[in-house]
C-alpha cells in the first residue's frame, strides 16, 4: 500500500462544473497535508493548505480534512480551463513530505 | 525577489560522470529538499535538511549526495551509481518543517 493515495485519473469535468479530488494516506501521525497544482513541464505550486480537521475555503478552492478516516479532498468550483493541470496531494510528519502520484484534470469548454 | 533558483534547467550527464545540481534560495527557509520525478508520476524525496550542516535520507537516497554547508544552498550530486539518472529534479525550501513548499523551477537530466 503506498503512503499516500489519490483517485485515479485522469479526471474530466466540464467547464463551471465541480471537480472534486481525493487523498488517503497511511501514516496516522501526519501533522500537515497540502494541495499542489503542476501544469505540464513546470515545478509545482500550493494550491492549500490545511492542519485540522474540517474545511478550509479560498475562493473557488474547498480543501477537506478527516483525520479519523485519513482522508483529505479538494473540492474545486466553477471548474476553469485553466485548472486544467496534474492535482498532487502530499502529506507531511516530521518535515518529511510524501507525494501521492497525482489526478489529471480536464475541464473541456 | 525572493525566491529559490535552480540551475541549470537542463543537463545532459555521460555514463560514469557525477554531475551536480545547484539549489539556492534567499527565502531564509531552515528546510530545503531534493526531489526526483518520473513521466506521470508525483514526487520521490531523495534527501532532506532541516538545519545547516545536517540532513536526511529520502525515500530512494541511493546513487546521489547532497551538502548542507550554507544555509542558503542545498547542491544534489547525481553520481555514477545512479544507474537511472533521467528525470526531472526538484529542489523546494519550507520555512519550517511541516509547513509549505516552495519550488525552484527544475532541472531536467538526460543520460546521452
Amino acid at each position: 500500500q503506498k503512503e499516500v493515495e489519490q483517485n485515479s485519473g485522469p479526471l474530466s469535468v466540464p467547464e463551471g462544473a465541480i471537480a472534486s479530488l481525493n487523498c488517503t494516506y497511511s501514516d496516522r501521525v501526519s501533522q500537515s497535508f497540502f494541495w499542489y497544482r503542476q501544469y505540464s513541464g513546470k515545478s509545482p505550486e500550493l494550491i492549500m493548505s490545511i492542519y485540522s480537521n474540517g474545511d478550509k475555503e479560498d475562493g473557488r478552492f474547498t480543501a477537506q480534512l478527516n483525520k479519523a478516516s485519513q482522508y483529505v479532498s479538494l473540492l474545486i468550483r466553477d471548474s476553469q480551463p485553466s485548472d486544467s493541470a496534474t492535482y498532487l496531494c502530499a502529506v507531511t510528519n516530521a518535515g518529511k513530505s510524501t507525494f501521492g502520484d497525482g489526478t489529471t484534470l480536464t475541464v473541456k469548454p | 525577489d525572493g525566491g529559490i533558483t535552480q540551475s541549470p534547467k537542463y543537463l545532459f550527464r555521460k555514463e560514469g560522470q557525477n554531475v551536480t545540481l545547484s539549489c539556492e534560495q534567499n527565502l531564509n527557509h531552515d528546510a530545503m529538499y531534493w526531489y526526483r520525478q518520473d513521466p506521470g508520476q508525483g514526487l520521490r524525496l531523495i534527501y532532506y535538511s532541516q538545519i545547516v550542516n545536517d540532513f536526511q535520507k529520502g525515500d530512494i537516497a541511493e546513487g546521489y549526495s547532497v551538502s548542507r554547508e550554507k544555509k542558503e544552498s542545498f547542491p544534489l550530486t547525481v553520481t555514477s551509481a545512479q544507474k537511472n539518472p533521467t528525470a526531472f529534479y526538484l529542489c523546494a525550501s519550507c520555512a519550517t518543517a511541516n509547513t509549505e513548499a516552495f519550488f525552484g523551477q527544475g532541472t531536467r537530466l538526460t543520460v546521452v
